[in-house]
């Protein structure tokens, strides 16, 4: 049980293309999900908290009208990298908190490269 | 949440038991301390997690030191799938809800 679906599991896009990747909640509901990147041999760092029915809270440096979330159901959270740019590849990872649980469950995480 | 210290990278012969430490001397009493690990190109998955009694399971062992200012997880019998970056990561029980904080982890290598 508790397991966080993410798909695509990887995506190529053109430069200037938007992608929507979506992160699942397959057995649990999920009021709050987050969001995280990681850049090749680095952590993960994280981007946004996505809370059910209300705005995503960025973190400092994140530009919240280029990563676009939408937590419409509490089982889905969708990231969206609008006017992609090369920098913007990289392994996006999402992530939920079961009820009952003090862990995370996490995403397989959506390789995205952008050409 | 409190800061941990991990070695950057450790390596392991298949088979053999391999000892990951980590130093977290301003923990608190509340905080529990969470093992993740990352295997190549996928997402973290739960490894362990305890409070003050040592734990196991069937992935691995996590030995706390009486005062809690380190814990080192334990990998009884390192496989070739062991190779992975591994997180150890302090969490307030009152934090619920909360993200994570993920440091550098340790790069564990595994050599046939």
């Amino acid at each position: 049980g508790a397991v966080v679906s993410q798909h695509p599991s990887w995506v190529i896009c053109k430069s200037g293309t938007s992608v929507k990747i979506e992160c699942r909640s397959l057995d649990f509901q999920a009021t709050t999900m987050f969001w995280y990147r990681q850049f090749p041999k680095q952590s993960l760092m994280l981007m946004a908290t996505s809370n059910e029915g209300s705005k995503a809270t960025y973190e400092q440096g994140v530009e919240k009208d280029k990563f676009l979330i939408n937590h419409a159901s509490l089982t889905l959270s969708t990231l969206t990298v609008t006017s992609a740019h090369p920098e913007d590849s990289s392994f996006y990872i999402c992530s939920a908190t079961p009820p009952a649980r003090y862990g995370y469950t996490f995403g397989s995480g959506t390789r995205l490269t952008v050409v | 949440d409190a800061k941990t210290t991990q070695p950057n990278s450790m390596e392991s012969n298949e088979e053999e038991p391999v000892h990951l430490p980590c130093n977290h001397s301003t923990i608190s009493g509340t905080d529990y301390i969470h093992w993740y690990r990352q295997l190549p190109s996928q997402g973290p998955e739960y490894v362990i997690h305890g409070l003050t009694s040592n734990v196991n399971n069937r992935m691995a062992s996590l030995a706390i030191a009486e005062d809690r200012k380190s814990s080192t997880l334990i990998l009884h019998r390192a496989t070739l799938r062991d190779a992975a970056v591994y997180y150890c990561i302090l969490r307030a029980s009152d934090n619920y809800g909360q993200n994570f904080v993920f440091g550098p982890g340790t790069r564990l290598s595994v050599l046939p």
